[in-house]
């Protein structure tokens, strides 16, 4: 079946302006994540859904950043007044269930440049 | 707190040859995961193994196999008969009794022909 999808592949984008990634999980998949990978880095854990609720957004940065899943399904990153150093590759996972019996299948990343 | 380490930054190896991948990892729980991720040139994350801390049996599944030692907390990776596909950047990560993934900085590894 189909993967974990993410769009845009690439954003770039100017200081201080708006953007929105959005992430498609594998069906039927009720836990989504979001993780940031600086260049030569591991990913980072942001945020994570269980359904349509946020239960856990400890990584998030700081308040520029917010994410939503209204329906359970599709999930959008929002970076508002973005900085350069917000530079990075945006990775969506998912997961059947959520909890430690799970493995998270990652999708192909968004890569977002902020000049 | 969790952390792991993999203390090979870039490994460059002839077509044919093995390679193994280090990781050590810490954690104070006694009931965790270990994983391995494949990150190729595309970027997305591969999944390749999942171990808990209670099976601390060897797994081969073709030309990779991996050695989990809780005594010396550590959970490598071989590539036997390396290929050229084999380039790419290995994660190694540690889930803990809940769901977020910490994982290594990488290792980079390159398969000449």
């Amino acid at each position: 079946g189909a993967g974990v999808s993410q769009t845009p592949s690439n954003k770039v984008t100017e200081k201080g302006k708006y953007v929105e990634l959005r992430c498609d999980p594998i069906s039927g998949h009720t836990a989504l994540y979001w993780y940031r990978q600086s260049l030569g880095q591991g990913p980072e854990f942001l945020i994570y859904f269980q359904g349509t609720g946020a239960a856990d957004d400890s990584g998030l940065p700081n308040d520029r950043f917010f994410a939503v899943r209204p329906e359970g399904s599709v999930s959008t990153l929002k970076i508002q007044r973005t900085e350069r150093g917000d530079s990075a590759v945006y990775l969506c996972a998912s997961s059947l269930k959520g909890d430690t019996t799970d493995t998270q299948y990652f999708g192909p990343g968004t890569r977002l440049t902020v000049l | 707190a969790q952390k792991v380490t993999q203390a090979q930054t870039e490994i460059s190896v002839v077509e044919k040859e093995d390679v193994t991948l280090d990781c050590v990892y810490e954690t104070r729980d006694t009931t965790y995961y270990l994983f391995w991720y494949k990150q190729p040139p595309s970027g997305e994350l591969v999944f390749l193994i999942r171990r808990n801390s209670f099976d601390e049996q060897n797994e081969i599944s073709g030309r990779y196999s991996w050695n989990f030692q809780k005594s010396t907390s550590s959970f490598n990776f071989t590539i036997t008969a390396s290929q050229v596909v084999d380039s790419a950047v290995y994660f190694c990560a540690l889930q803990n009794n809940d769901y977020k993934l910490s994982f290594g900085a990488g290792t980079t590894v390159t398969v000449r022909a």
